[in-house]
C-alpha cells in the first residue's frame, strides 16, 4: 500500500502547455515536499509546504498544500523542455515514527519542443 | 563544495558476496537516510539515522544493515545480497528532519546476479 498516490504516472505534452500533477493520501501530513529527478542523478528539492492551504510559487511552478494536509498539487504553466524529469512528492506522516519519510511513485513528465 | 558522495557508483556482484556501499556528507548534517528506487515503486526508505549511534528501520530494511559511528558517514551493508536487491540506491542527508531539505547523493546502481 502506497501512502502517497501520485497521478498521473506519465505525462507527455508539447512545449507551452499547462499541466497539473497530484499527490494524494488518506493520511495527514505535517509537511510535504516536491522533488525533481533527472536521469542519472539524485532528486533535488523544489519546495516544502507546511501549512494547510499554503500556496508557493517558483517561477512557472505553483505548489499547493490541501487545507486538510492530505494532498498537494504541482501546476506548471507554459511547460518547457527543461521541465522534463521525474517529479516526486514526499512527506512525513503525522502518525508515523519520527524520521520516516514517504515518497510517492513519481510522475514522469516529458515536454516536447 | 557541499555534497553527499556515494561509492561505488556502479556495482555488479554475485549472490551471497558481502558488500558495502559507502555514503559520506560534508555538511555536518545530523539526519541521514538510505533509499532504494525501483521502476514503478518509487523511492522507498531502507534505514535512517537521526544522529550518531541512532539508527532505525524504514519501509524495507530486510537484508540490509547500517551503522552510524561518525556523523559524516552512513554505510549500507548487504551481508548476503540476493537478486531482489538489484536496484538503484540513494543516500540522503539533512541538517534535521523534514521539512528540512534532503540532499541526495548521485546514486549507486547495484546488480546482484
Amino acid at each position: 500500500t502506497q501512502l502517497l498516490e501520485q497521478s498521473p504516472q506519465f505525462l507527455s505534452i508539447q512545449e507551452g502547455e499547462n499541466l497539473t500533477v497530484y499527490c494524494n493520501s488518506s493520511s495527514v501530513f505535517s509537511s510535504l515536499q516536491w522533488y525533481r529527478q533527472e536521469p542519472g542523478e539524485g532528486p533535488v528539492l523544489l519546495v516544502t509546504v507546511v501549512t494547510g492551504g499554503e500556496v508557493k510559487k517558483l517561477k512557472r511552478l505553483t505548489f499547493q498544500f490541501g487545507d486538510a494536509r492530505k494532498d498537494s498539487s504541482l501546476h506548471i504553466t507554459a511547460a518547457q523542455p527543461g521541465d522534463t524529469g521525474l517529479y516526486l512528492c514526499a512527506g512525513v506522516d503525522r502518525g508515523s515514527t519520527l524520521g520516516r519519510l514517504y515518497f510517492g511513485r513519481g510522475t514522469q513528465l516529458t515536454v516536447w519542443p | 563544495e557541499a555534497q553527499v558522495t556515494q561509492n561505488p557508483r556502479y556495482l555488479i556482484t554475485v549472490t551471497g558476496k558481502k558488500l558495502t556501499v559507502t555514503c559520506s556528507q560534508n555538511m555536518n548534517h545530523e539526519y541521514m537516510s538510505w533509499y532504494r528506487q525501483d521502476p514503478g515503486l518509487g523511492l522507498r526508505q531502507i534505514y535512517y539515522s537521526m544522529n550518531v549511534e541512532v539508527t532505525d528501520k524504514g519501509d524495507v530494511p530486510e537484508g540490509y544493515k547500517v551503522s552510524r559511528k561518525e556523523k559524516r558517514n552512513f554505510p549500507l551493508i548487504l551481508e548476503s545480497p540476493s537478486p531482489n536487491q538489484t536496484s538503484l540506491y540513494f543516500c540522503a542527508s539533512s541538517y534535521t528532519l523534514v521539512p528540512d531539505t534532503q540532499y541526495f547523493g548521485p546514486g549507486t546502481r547495484l546488480t546482484v546476479l
